[in-house]
């Protein structure tokens, strides 16, 4: 079975402008998690969905947001970027939100510059 | 609130145990778990253990979780170069709908 792919694998981003980052879940996988890395924060909760509704969200302004596709592939977006937004965005699937089971992307390394 | 804490470095000489300590807070946790994350990479699920468990083997890797203290211990027998990573220790808080992660321990194998 693939595991979990994340597109563009790097990003380089302006200030101000918006980036879309896609995720392609485990085949037969309903749920898909995001979170952001920094060296700062470390690892922090986005968002959730699961069958193309949110179920869960962390704490992030209302400039990041998601969605999910019928076929369980995940998009989340930045608007308006800032430099503090740089960091590596993990996309986690998993068949139904159970976070034993949940299954991790490498990663899209975002720069803001 | 919800809070993780680990080391933040270990070395140690390949062929020794490596011990990385975590506690944590909120004792609702249902699970606690064990991530490896290598350079430019994900994170990879090494182990997890049940709440109301006090120990898990799993080949070279052992958990230890004391509930009293809300203390998570990860133990790494002979420890191997292919070891060396970011270990992250995580529990599910107490909704259990987010993993809720120590800012990970960075594990240094020297042979």
């Amino acid at each position: 079975k693939a595991g979990v792919t994340q597109t563009p694998r790097y990003l380089i981003k302006t200030r101000g402008q918006q980036v879309t980052l896609s995720c392609s879940p485990i085949s037969g996988h309903r749920s898909v998690s995001w979170y952001q890395q920094t060296p700062g924060q470390g690892l922090q909760f986005l968002f959730e969905y699961f069958s193309e509704t949110q179920r869960n969200k962390g704490n992030f302004p209302g400039r990041f947001s998601g969605r999910q596709f019928s076929n369980s592939r995940s998009e989340m977006n930045v608007s308006t970027l800032e430099l503090g937004d740089s960091a590596l965005y993990l996309c986690a699937s998993s068949p139904s939100g159970s976070l034993y089971e949940q299954y991790f992307g490498p990663g899209t390394r975002l720069t803001v510059t | 609130g919800e809070d993780v804490e680990q080391s933040l470095f270990l070395s140690v000489r390949e062929g020794d145990s490596s011990v990385i300590n975590c506690t944590y807070t909120d004792s609702s946790s249902t699970y606690l778990y064990w991530y490896k994350q290598e350079p430019g990479a994900g994170l990879q699920l090494l182990t997890y253990i049940f709440s109301n468990m006090d120990m898990k083997q799993d080949q070279r890797l052992t958990v230890l979780l004391n509930k009293k203290d809300k203390h998570l211990s990860l133990r790494i027998a002979d420890t191997q170069t292919g070891d060396s990573a970011i270990y992250f220790c995580a529990e599910s808080g107490q909704a259990g709908t987010a993993l809720i992660f120590g800012k990970g321990t960075t594990l240094s194998v020297s042979s």
